[in-house]
């Protein structure tokens, strides 16, 4: 258990509003990434994080932002959501012991209607 | 840019036997890392056995063990003794080796297993 938790873990909203997701992990991990699960694409990373107020873009970073302004939190915002954008939203970590493996949080699926 | 291919989209299998799942990658990448995930209709997504690709040594876990030929740019994972919790989504993920960070995690679409009882 690498101590990650996502919330909210099921949203249902509507086109045109904004929706921020939490991934928030106790042990202090460096690494943070959002990923997007969808049928037919495995996961594809969305941004990621080295560090407080340090992250760069995935390969589908398009319509989200993140932010991270202390260690254990990673926020996702979707700043005007698209039907597009229904999707199982997952949170990991790396740790510093073993920066090449991640782990992950148990998801969140959000639904644009 | 890196390519994850699970050409297998279901399998099954008996309570007990044996079953291998296939993955090929693409890369140009000598350092790397190989992975299988298994996600369970929970959503979890828990791994389940990693390689290094400078290691010659096949990866084992438990039940669980890959055949890694690199050459071939193979990576199997072979689940003995088969348990109906096996029953999951499983993902073959590759990373390149990053030093002294961390690099994003590139996914095949997965292969659906079914253990019958």
């Amino acid at each position: 258990d690498a101590g990650i938790t996502q919330s909210p873990r099921h949203k249902v909203t509507e086109t045109g509003t904004p929706v921020t997701l939490r991934c928030h992990q106790t042990e202090n991990h460096r690494y943070m990434y959002w990923y997007r699960q969808d049928p037919g694409h495995g996961l594809r990373l969305i941004h990621y994080s080295y560090g407080v107020k340090d992250t760069d873009k995935g390969e589908v970073s398009d319509g989200y932002s993140v932010s991270r302004s202390k260690t254990e939190d990673f926020l996702l915002t979707l700043e005007s959501a698209t039907s597009s954008q229904t999707s199982v939203y997952f949170c990991a970590i790396s740790e510093v012991l073993m920066p090449n493996t991640q782990y992950f949080g148990p998801g969140t699926r959000l639904t644009v209607l | 840019a890196q390519t994850v291919t699970q050409s297998q989209p279901e399998m099954s299998v008996q309570e007990a036997e044996t079953v291998t799942l296939s993955c090929t990658y693409d890369t140009s990448e000598n350092n790397y890392y190989l992975f299988w995930y298994k996600q369970p209709p929970s959503r979890q997504m828990i791994l389940v056995i990693r390689q290094e690709a400078y290691k010659q040594q096949n990866a084992t876990e438990n039940r669980f063990s890959v055949n890694f030929q690199k050459a071939a740019k193979s990576f199997s994972l072979k689940i003995s003794d088969s348990q109906l919790g096996d029953t999951a989504m499983y993902f073959c993920a590759f990373m390149k080796h990053a030093q002294g960070g961390s690099e994003k995690l590139v996914f095949g679409k997965g292969t659906k297993l079914t253990v019958n009882p």
